[in-house]
């Protein structure tokens, strides 16, 4: 059983279109993440919820919405694509409350803007 | 100012020997959890080892240990006896904040490949 799934595990876009990524965790987890990877490896914090509220948005551009129906999932919908959204995408899951557990990832979702 | 510093963009090890990556981090939050990522060629995220900020022994996990120096803040990871497959990208981490806010913040990673 996969803890943390995303689909798609690729993506290839045009600029200007519109599209989601799902991510589902079946661990159980109260806080949810988006985490964007770019072409440099660099890991940055987009968004985290918390039982399905926003608490934290690293001033992601506004094109970019989290959605987050229950506790297990956390969607991520990206208005107007342009070529710098290319990067990988990762969902990630942890409990709340506790510093001493990991988060788990998801596989990660590539998009490719053209 | 980077949170989490990670000053060996790449390292190059032979087979068998030992390595040293090096990670140093700054925070005022008095409680912390500092941990280490692999991601291979594949990409997905690989939890290594953990070290909270309160533990008096260093972390050790199989092959995996940290070096953990608080009062420098440093926490490094060492892989002993390095195989082929230990070759990738090593990332650190920070996870700080309060209940439902906590954040797990990267450093820019390593890149280490084991030479035959």
């Amino acid at each position: 059983d996969t803890a943390v799934s995303q689909t798609p595990k690729y993506l290839v876009t045009q600029m200007g279109n519109d599209k989601s990524i799902k991510c589902e965790q079946n661990l159980g987890h109260d806080t949810m993440y988006w985490y964007k990877q770019d072409s440099k490896k660099f890991l940055k914090i987009m968004f985290s919820y918390n039982n399905k509220e926003l608490i934290i948005n690293e001033t992601v551009p506004n094109r970019f919405s989290p959605k987050s129906p229950d506790k297990a999932h956390l969607n991520l919908h990206i208005n107007s694509l342009e070529l710098g959204d290319s990067a990988v995408y990762f969902c990630a899951s942890s409990p709340t409350g506790t510093k001493d557990t990991e988060a788990f990832f998801g596989q990660g979702t590539r998009l490719t803007v053209v | 100012a980077q949170k989490i510093t990670q000053t060996q963009p790449g390292m190059f090890v032979q087979e068998k020997e030992a390595v040293t990556l090096d990670c140093t981090y700054d925070t005022s939050d008095p409680s912390y959890g500092l941990f280490w990522y692999k991601q291979p060629s594949s990409g997905e995220m690989i939890f290594l080892i953990y070290q909270g900020s309160y533990d008096q022994q260093n972390a050790t996990e199989g092959r995996y240990s940290l070096n953990f120096q608080k009062a420098r803040k440093s926490a490094n990871l060492v892989i002993s006896a390095s195989q082929l497959g230990d070759s990738a990208m090593y990332f650190c981490a920070m996870r700080e904040g309060n209940f439902g806010n906590e954040k797990l913040t990267f450093g820019t990673g390593t890149r280490l490949t084991i030479i035959p």
